[in-house]
């Protein structure tokens, strides 16, 4: 079974500063999707990023960039210029491809994220 | 664009009541759709997933079951509540191929007293 591990319960960052969020996995699959959420006080799921697994190349979507180690199975995310609307708890989940219609995410536990004036 | 409701936002239920949460998606035919729990502090847990019209999976077994009466509605219910169903509930749909993302909805705060 997979799981996903965030050991960071919380963590603090200056606004415009920049801060990495840890996530690492367990699976026995080669190929397979790695996703970062955000949710807000709001409670609201977001999409920040994706990662497929078979692509080298980490993915980056303005302020938000991923460091995916396979072999190490790691995926952490890094906020650059850090807001302070990034203030938010951040959930890395996995999903392994080509699983049919569960298309199942599995969370981490979260890492609550505040972003000092 | 695609947008996913849920309601209520909030509920307050009496043990051994009942319950039904419902989730509607709009913008886009033939849905995956997931029924998710988040209990406090934690991450969030499958519970339901619907490939289409009255198909439904469960994920965990529990006091809940889901429907899908309609393409691009979804919802959870229980005959009698218990204590441990106290949650916050997230509907999701899925876009399939090739991303496989989920995108949530705004989530549903249910206590149990």
């Amino acid at each position: 079974a997979q799981t996903v591990t965030q050991s960071q319960p919380e963590m603090s960052v200056q606004e415009a500063e920049t801060v990495t969020l840890s996530c690492t996995y367990d699976t026995s699959e080669n190929n397979y999707y790695l996703f970062w959420y955000k949710q807000p006080p709001s409670r609201q799921m977001i999409l920040v990023i994706r990662q497929e697994a078979y692509k080298q190349q980490n993915a980056t979507e303005n302020r938000f960039s991923v460091n995916f180690q396979k072999a190490a199975k790691s995926f952490s995310l890094k906020i650059s210029d850090s807001q302070l609307g990034d203030t938010a708890m951040y959930f890395c989940a996995f999903m392994k491809h080509g699983g049919g219609a569960t298309n199942k995410l599995i969370f981490g536990t979260g890492t609550l994220l505040a972003v000092q004036p | 664009s695609q947008t996913i409701h849920q309601w209520p936002a909030t509920l307050v239920q009496p043990v051994g009541s009942p319950l039904s949460l419902e989730c509607t998606v709009e913008g886009t035919s033939n849905p995956n759709l997931y029924w998710y729990r988040q209990a406090a502090g934690r991450g969030l847990q499958l519970l339901f997933y619907s490939v289409g019209i009255g198909q439904i999976s469960s994920e965990v077994p529990q006091n809940l079951s889901a429907s899908r009466p309609q393409d691009r509605q979804f919802i959870l219910s229980s005959k009698k509540l218990l204590l441990s169903d106290s949650g916050f509930y997230l509907c999701a749909w899925g876009t399939g191929l090739p991303n496989y993302e989920q995108y949530f909805g705004p989530g549903t705060r249910l206590t149990v007293t």
